[in-house]
């Protein structure tokens, strides 16, 4: 079964600090992988892909890093903002279905001023 | 360019009530879907419209759930009766479509909450 799981459930961290928030995968032969941000009452947001092809993406102060062979990856977070507070979802497409996102349950961030 | 809209934002119903949600996706997106979001869950996917086609529906509670897609754009998924479990809230994306040579970035809407009582 294509399942994708994330730990820490929740984070809290003080504001300025680097921190890294880890989602695993089964199978992997996937297509490619997201990051995306919620913010309550609002939709997800996609902050970075991961083609299957690629080890790693950048944009501004975050960075996913995607390890297909040991099925994982990272979102690595600079320099922490009280802003970032939000819910970050991991989610997965695999290769041979349709283009079904599978996600995991997300990483409640909270940065504290 | 205007994003992906819903209506309504939220509802409350009694259980064995019927409700519908709707969904307009971003304009010349052939790809639309339905996602349900339990609390503290992730989305899980309920159904995949290409144009007026479904793709997938495999995890749709078929025996009470439906969902159809207006000439290829607009999108209405209906719950009845509802159930208790049925409380969550409901996210429609859409995508380009595009043949598989790149990915095809989904774009969410704000979503619908429901909660059945």
């Amino acid at each position: 079964k294509q399942e994708v799981t994330q730990i820490p459930a929740a984070l809290s961290v003080p504001e300025g600090e680097n921190l890294v928030l880890n989602c695993s995968f089964t199978d992997s032969a996937i297509y490619n992988l997201q990051w995306f941000r919620q913010d309550p009452g609002k939709g997800l947001t996609s902050l970075l892909l991961i083609q299957s092809s690629q080890r790693e993406q950048t944009s501004g102060r975050l960075n996913a890093s995607l390890d297909k062979s040991s099925g994982r990856s990272t979102l690595y977070i600079a320099a922490s903002q009280p802003g970032d507070s939000a819910t970050y979802l991991c989610a997965v497409q695999w290769e041979g279905g349709s283009e079904k996102l599978v996600f995991g349950k997300g990483t409640k961030l909270t940065v504290n001023p | 360019e205007a994003g992906v809209a819903q209506s309504p934002r939220y509802k409350i119903i009694e259980k064995r009530q019927s409700v519908a949600f709707w969904c307009n996706p971003i304009s010349g997106h052939a790809t639309l879907y339905w996602y349900q979001q339990i609390l503290g869950q992730g989305p899980k996917l309920l159904i995949q419209f290409q144009n007026n086609g479904v793709v997938d529906d495999s995890q749709l509670p078929k025996d009470r759930f439906s969902a159809e897609r207006l000439k290829g754009v607009d999108s209405t998924l209906k719950i009845q009766p509802a159930k208790l479990e049925d409380s969550a809230v409901y996210l429609c994306a859409s995508s380009l479509g595009v043949v598989r040579g790149g990915p095809d970035t989904q774009y969410f809407g704000p979503g619908t909450r429901l909660t059945v009582l």
